[in-house]
C-alpha cells in the first residue's frame, strides 16, 4: 500500500536528550513537511523539504533539526534546545513543492517528556 | 501573514441532520487553495475537500460541500446526512498558490454526532 508512515507512535524523552522521529513515504512525493500540533491549536510548520538534500525552516524551527538524504525519508530530531517538546508531531508529503497538489499526512507521533 | 479563524471550538449535530462549520481567513493574495481536513480520534489528518480560489463553483465531495465566499473570505463546510463516523476535529487550512510550504491551519472545530 502507498502511504506515509511515522514511527514510533509514542516517544518519551528525558531531559537533555535528543530524540529522532521517523517519517517515510512511498508515494514518490517530492516535498515533505513536519508539523507540530498542540492541544487546542492548529498545525504549525517546523521544517519542509522540496527536494533531496535541501530543506528550509518553517515558523517554529528552533530546537529542531532535519535531514533529507533520501526522497523517501525525512527524519526530525528534537534536540535538547527545544524546551517544550511535548506535542503531537505530524509528517506530510506532497507531489510537488510548487504545484497544486494536496498535502497528505502520516499517522503522527506523540512525544512526551519524562 | 495569512491567518485562518475557526470561530466554533465545538459543534454538535444529530445523526442524519446537516451541520455547517465556519471558517474565515485573511489574505492579500488573489489566488490560493483552501482545504478542510478531518482528524478523528486516531489523530491522522484526512483530506475532506479542497477548493481553488480561482474557481467560482463550490467544491463537493459526496455528503461534504463548501460555501466559498471569496469577497467575504469565508469558507464554510456543510456536512449533510451526518453519520457517527463524522465525529472528529475539523481543520480549515489555507495554502498560498505560490508557496506550497505556506500552509496555515485554523485552531479546529470539534464535531460531535449524537445518535
Amino acid at each position: 500500500d502507498g502511504g506515509i508512515t511515522q514511527s514510533p507512535k509514542y516517544l518519551f524523552r528525558k531531559e537533555g536528550q535528543n530524540v529522532t522521529l521517523s517519517c517515510e513515504q512511498n508515494l514518490n512525493h517530492d516535498a515533505m513537511y513536519w508539523y507540530r500540533q498542540d492541544p487546542g491549536q492548529g498545525l504549525r510548520l517546523i521544517y519542509y523539504s522540496q527536494i533531496v538534500n535541501d530543506f528550509q525552516k518553517g515558523d517554529i524551527a528552533e530546537g529542531y533539526s532535519v535531514s533529507r538524504e533520501k526522497k523517501e525519508s525525512f527524519p526530525l530530531t528534537v534536540t535538547s534546545a527545544q524546551k517544550n517538546p511535548t506535542a503531537f508531531y505530524l509528517c506530510a508529503s506532497s507531489i510537488d513543492w510548487d504545484g497544486q497538489e494536496t498535502q497528505y499526512f502520516g499517522p503522527g507521533t506523540r512525544l512526551l517528556v519524562l | 501573514a495569512q491567518t485562518v479563524t475557526q470561530s466554533q471550538p465545538e459543534m454538535s449535530v444529530q445523526e442524519a441532520e446537516t451541520v455547517t462549520l465556519s471558517c474565515t481567513y485573511d489574505t492579500s493574495e488573489s489566488d490560493y487553495y483552501l482545504f478542510w481536513y478531518k482528524q478523528p480520534p486516531s489523530r491522522q489528518m484526512i483530506l475532506v475537500i479542497r477548493q481553488e480560489a480561482y474557481k467560482q463553483q463550490n467544491a463537493t465531495e459526496n455528503r461534504f460541500s463548501v460555501n466559498f465566499q471569496k469577497a467575504a473570505k469565508s469558507f464554510s463546510l456543510k456536512i449533510s446526512d451526518s453519520q457517527l463516523g463524522d465525529a472528529a476535529m475539523y481543520f480549515c487550512a489555507y495554502r498560498s498558490l505560490y508557496n506550497n510550504n505556506d500552509m496555515r491551519f485554523g485552531a479546529g472545530t470539534r464535531l460531535t454526532v449524537k445518535p
